[in-house]
């Protein structure tokens, strides 16, 4: 059975670093063609894509947030790990980890998605 | 600033068929496949559609998708009051490197 659960802080403050965990089970991210992603949305608003790995260590940012956010995986604990530089209160949103299913050359959807941690910047 | 585009709502009365567009671009839709997930309120998205016309097993068959050209559709047939969620429409951009979602459709049953 596969899970996915984001942690991390429910409330960070501006220009801090936001560092989110996911933790995954029923796959392993060194099988050949699995890939994990982040995606968030803002409270009413629409999803978001962030990033995405896969087991080949390459990696894949959204052009608008390329310079603040780092996507990295620590295969022995089975985790995702997404750092996100001088938070904003735009910011403000629902985190999402989702796993990526292959379904043929170039098709990819998100399969298993965590429950998302709202995380809030405030001062 | 999505590079997907959705009407923001959509509804109907219980047991009409519904359609969501959702319309892209040369580089995302014209290019790629569509998947299409449902929100129900105060939880995660889960995929209906994949690979533009596929449904996921455990997906009712009154979820279908279509795709032409650089839009792509989700039509939802019988349309029951566990329906009513917010809808997205994703998919790979060529130019952007990256995943794309759509702006969102708000499915009322009325």
């Amino acid at each position: 059975q596969v899970t996915l659960r984001e942690s991390g802080p429910a409330l960070v403050k501006p220009t801090q670093t936001l560092t989110l965990t996911c933790t995954f089970s029923g796959f392993s991210l060194t099988i050949n063609g699995m890939s994990v992603s982040w995606i968030r949305q803002p409270p009413g608003k629409a999803l978001e894509w962030l990033a995405r790995i896969d087991w080949d260590d390459d990696t894949y940012y959204t052009t608008s947030l390329k310079t603040r956010l780092t996507i990295s995986k620590d295969t022995s604990k089975n985790q995702v790990i997404l750092t996100m530089t001088n938070m904003d209160p735009v910011d403000t949103a629902t985190y999402y980890c989702a796993r990526i299913r292959r379904d043929g050359f170039n098709r990819y959807y998100f399969d298993y998605w965590g429950q998302g941690t709202l995380v809030t910047v405030s001062s | 600033q999505s590079v997907l585009t959705q009407p923001p709502s959509a509804s109907g009365t219980p047991g009409q068929r519904v359609v969501i567009s959702c319309a892209g671009g040369s580089s995302n839709i014209g290019s790629n496949i569509v998947n299409w997930y449902q929100q129900l309120p105060g939880a995660a998205p889960k995929v209906v559609i994949y690979s533009s016309i596929k449904r996921p097993s455990g997906v009712t068959d009154r979820f279908s998708g279509s795709k032409s050209g650089t839009s792509a559709s989700l039509a939802i047939s019988g349309l029951q009051s566990e329906d009513e969620a917010d809808y997205f429409c994703a998919t790979w951009d060529d130019s952007l490197r990256g995943h794309v979602f759509g702006t969102g459709t708000k499915v009322t049953v009325l």
